[in-house]
């Protein structure tokens, strides 16, 4: 079955480096996966999504790849600053129904001042 | 625009008790979803809608029932609530085209005693 992993369930970061998050999917090819971040006590909040056509999207200081040969897309934060601490899933959509997607268990970051 | 509102946002329960939550969006999204998330499970779907008057089951759907009577509305009942049942409940909605994101509502924290 497709399984969607996020390696990392802790990652804590000097404030100022880049920040680098890994998501890696098996058994099935995904034509997009999305990001979002997730607060404590807060629901999940959409950042990007990139497709498999598309090698790197950016946003402000967040750029996602996609490396359908790795089967593996990597989020970067640079300049990280301790207000991007938080919880970051990576979902794609899942092989049946509607739009479901399927998430990650996520990796907490912690940017340290 | 409130976009996706969740209630309540905390409730216990005692074993074999019910209850509703409720979701209710403003984006007048077509989509709408049910998810749970426990500690190193992620986020997982129990059950969506693709429409006024339709539901349909996700990943786990068991001991759980949902109702879409209004475009805007989305209800998930616990009939008789299990130790099991104990998570965080949130609700998304999105659009018909799957390169949309889901939009979250901020979560119920449910207990089942």
């Amino acid at each position: 079955s497709q399984k969607i992993e996020q390696n990392s369930e802790a990652l804590n970061i000097q404030e100022g480096k880049t920040a680098t998050l890994t998501c890696n999917y098996t058994n099935y090819s995904p034509a997009y996966l999305q990001w979002y971040r997730q607060d404590p006590g807060r629901g999940p909040v959409f950042l990007l999504l990139i497709r498999e056509n598309e090698k790197e999207k950016r946003k402000e200081r967040l750029k996602v790849t996609f490396d359908t040969t790795l089967k593996q897309s990597l989020f970067h934060i640079t300049a990280s600053q301790p207000a991007d601490s938080a919880t970051y899933l990576c979902a794609s959509r899942t092989e049946t129904g509607a739009n479901n997607l399927f998430f990650g268990t996520g990796t907490r970051l912690t940017v340290i001042p | 625009n409130a976009g996706v509102t969740q209630t309540p946002k905390f409730r216990v329960l005692k074993t074999g008790q019910s209850m509703t939550l409720l979701c209710a969006q403003d984006m007048n999204h077509e989509y709408m979803y049910w998810y749970r998330q426990d500690p190193g499970m992620g986020l997982r779907l129990i059950h969506y809608s693709v429409g006024e008057g339709t539901t349909a089951k996700g990943e786990v759907p068991d001991g759980y029932n949902v109702s879409r009577l209004k475009k805007q509305n989305f209800l998930l009942g616990l009939e008789s609530a299990a130790p099991s049942q104990t998570s965080v409940y949130f609700c998304a909605s999105s659009t018909w085209d799957s390169n949309q994101p889901q939009h979250f509502g901020d979560g119920t924290r449910l207990s089942i005693l």
